[in-house]
C-alpha cells in the first residue's frame, strides 16, 4: 500500500472552477507539504502544514490529522494554474540520519485548466 | 531567495559511463537531498545528507553514491550508468531547523 495517496490523478477543468485535490496518508506524520511542478521540471513549495489551514492568494490547504487527510483547493482557477500538484509527507523517523529525513511523495495530480 | 542550482538541465550519457550530477545551494542549509522522478512513480529519495561528509541512504540508493565535501555542494554519482537510470533528478536543500525543502530545476538524464 502506498504511504501517500493522491486523488484524482488527472483533472481537467474550465477556467474559474473551484478545484480540490486530495491527499491521504497511512501513518502519523510530522509535516505535510503541497508542491507545484510546472512543465520543465522546477518544483515550488506551496505550503507546509502540520495542522489546520493555510491560505495564500487563491490557494488553500487544509489538513485533518485525525483522519490523515489533506486537501488543496484552488479558487477561481486560471490556465496558469495548470501544473502537477504533489503532496509529500515527512513520515516518522524512517532513516537513521540526524533528523533530516527526506520526504515521501504522492504520485501527483496533473491539473489542466482550460480557458 | 534560496537558490538551488544543478549543473545541467539535460544530460545524455552512454551505458557504463561514470556520471556526476552536481547540486549547489547558496543559503547555508545543513540538509541536502537527491531525488529521482519517474512517470507513475513520483519522486523517490535516493540519498540525503545532514552535514558535511555525512550521508544517509534513502529509498532507492542502489547504483548511486554521493559526496558532500563542502556544505553548499552535494554530488550524486552514478558509478556505471545503466539505462534504468534514465530519469529526472532533483536536488533539494533545507535548513537544519525546518522541514521546508527548496528544489533545484532538475537534471533530465538519458542513458543510452
Amino acid at each position: 500500500k502506498n504511504e501517500v495517496e493522491q486523488s484524482p490523478q488527472n483533472l481537467t477543468a474550465q477556467e474559474g472552477e473551484f478545484i480540490t485535490i486530495n491527499c491521504s496518508y497511512s501513518v502519523g506524520i510530522s509535516a505535510l507539504h503541497w508542491l507545484q511542478q510546472h512543465p520543465g521540471g522546477g518544483i515550488v513549495s506551496l505550503f507546509m502544514l502540520s495542522s489546520g489551514k493555510k491560505k495564500h492568494g487563491r490557494l488553500i490547504a487544509t489538513i485533518n490529522i485525525q483522519e490523515k487527510h489533506s486537501s488543496l483547493h484552488i479558487t477561481a482557477s486560471h490556465p496558469r494554474d495548470s501544473a502537477v500538484y504533489i503532496c509529500a509527507v515527512r513520515l516518522p523517523v524512517k532513516y537513521s540520519g540526524g533528523g533530516a529525513d527526506g520526504l515521501t511523495f504522492g504520485k501527483g495530480t496533473h491539473l489542466i485548466i482550460q480557458p | 531567495d534560496v537558490k538551488v542550482t544543478q549543473s545541467s538541465r539535460y544530460l545524455v550519457k552512454r551505458t557504463g559511463e561514470k556520471v556526476f550530477l552536481e547540486c549547489v545551494q547558496d543559503m547555508d542549509h545543513e540538509n541536502m537531498f537527491w531525488y529521482r522522478q519517474d512517470p507513475g512513480l513520483g519522486l523517490r529519495l535516493i540519498y540525503f545528507s545532514y552535514d558535511v561528509k555525512m550521508k544517509e541512504k534513502g529509498d532507492i540508493p542502489e547504483g548511486y553514491s554521493v559526496s558532500r565535501e563542502k556544505k553548499e555542494r552535494f554530488s550524486l554519482i552514478l558509478e556505471s550508468a545503466s539505462t534504468n537510470q534514465t530519469s529526472m533528478y532533483l536536488c533539494a536543500s533545507s535548513p537544519g531547523n525546518s522541514y521546508e525543502q527548496y528544489f533545484g530545476p532538475g537534471t533530465r538524464l538519458t542513458v543510452t
